[in-house]
C-alpha cells in the first residue's frame, strides 16, 4: 500500500481564494482524520470520519472550513475564503478501529498571502 | 477534558541517552504512543504501550508508563544525530481520536 496520500504537497494562494486539500486513506481503514499543525498551536484535530460519516467536527475553526468524505477512498478539506492565519501544515491520517494503525500522510503546506 | 503536556526542547550530546517526558490527564487512556516528526515530513509511529503495561523496550527505545502519576517517558539510548526531530506523545481513550502533546524538539549535537 502506498500509505495515506495527500495532495497537493504545497499550496500558495491569495487571501480570499478557495483552497481544497485532498486525501486518499489507506484501503480498508475506516477512520479518517484531518489535523492542522502550526507553531503556535501544535497539532490540532479538526474533524474525523468513521465509515465516511463525520463523527466529531468540534475542532473545525469556523464556518469557512468544511470537510467531506464522499466515499471510502477520498476526502477533501475546503477553506473558503482563505485567510493568512490559515497558513499551516494540514495532515490527513487514517486508521482501523485501534489507534495502533494510525498512519499519517506527508501533509499539505498551505501558505495564504 | 483530555490534555497531554510535554516540555518543548531537549538538547543532548551524541552517544548519550535522551529522556523525553509526557504527562496526560485522561485516566481512561487505553493506548499511549510516541511519534517522531522529521523536518518537512509527516508523523511516524515510533512505539506504543498499552495502559496495563508499565514498560516496553524496542531496540534503542524504552517506554516507561507510570499510570498512577499519568506520566509517560521515552528513553533513546545512544542518541544519534539522525534522532534529531520533534517527538510527540499521544493517547487514545474511550474515543477514536488521537490526542497529541505539544511535541518536544530533540537536538543532538556532536
Amino acid at each position: 500500500d502506498a500509505g495515506v496520500i495527500q495532495s497537493p504537497r504545497h499550496e500558495v494562494t491569495e487571501m480570499g481564494q478557495e483552497v481544497t486539500l485532498r486525501c486518499k486513506p489507506i484501503s480498508g481503514h475506516d477512520y479518517l482524520f484531518w489535523y492542522r499543525q502550526t507553531m503556535m498551536r501544535g497539532l490540532e484535530l479538526l474533524i474525523y470520519f468513521n465509515n465516511n460519516v463525520p463523527i466529531d467536527d468540534s475542532g473545525m475553526p469556523e464556518d469557512r472550513f468544511s470537510a467531506k468524505m464522499p466515499n471510502a477512498s477520498f476526502s477533501t478539506l475546503k477553506i473558503q475564503p482563505s485567510e493568512p492565519r490559515d497558513s499551516a501544515v494540514y495532515f490527513c491520517a487514517s486508521s482501523l478501529r485501534t489507534g495502533i494503525s494510525y498512519t499519517f500522510g506527508s501533509g499539505t503546506r498551505l501558505t495564504v498571502v | 477534558g483530555e490534555d497531554v503536556e510535554q516540555s518543548l526542547f531537549l538538547s543532548v550530546r551524541e552517544g548519550d541517552s535522551s529522556v523525553i517526558n509526557c504527562t496526560y490527564t485522561d485516566s481512561s487512556s487505553t493506548y499511549l504512543y510516541w511519534y517522531k516528526q522529521e523536518p518537512g515530513a509527516g508523523l511516524q509511529l515510533l512505539t506504543y504501550i498499552f495502559s496495563n503495561m508499565d514498560m516496553k523496550q524496542d531496540q534503542r527505545l524504552t517506554v516507561l508508563l507510570n499510570k498512577k502519576d499519568k506520566h509517560l517517558s521515552l528513553r533513546i539510548a545512544d542518541t544519534q544525530t539522525g534522532d534529531s526531530a520533534i517527538y510527540f506523545c499521544a493517547e487514545t481513550a474511550d474515543t477514536d481520536k488521537l490526542i497529541f502533546g505539544t511535541g518536544t524538539r530533540l537536538q543532538v549535537f556532536p
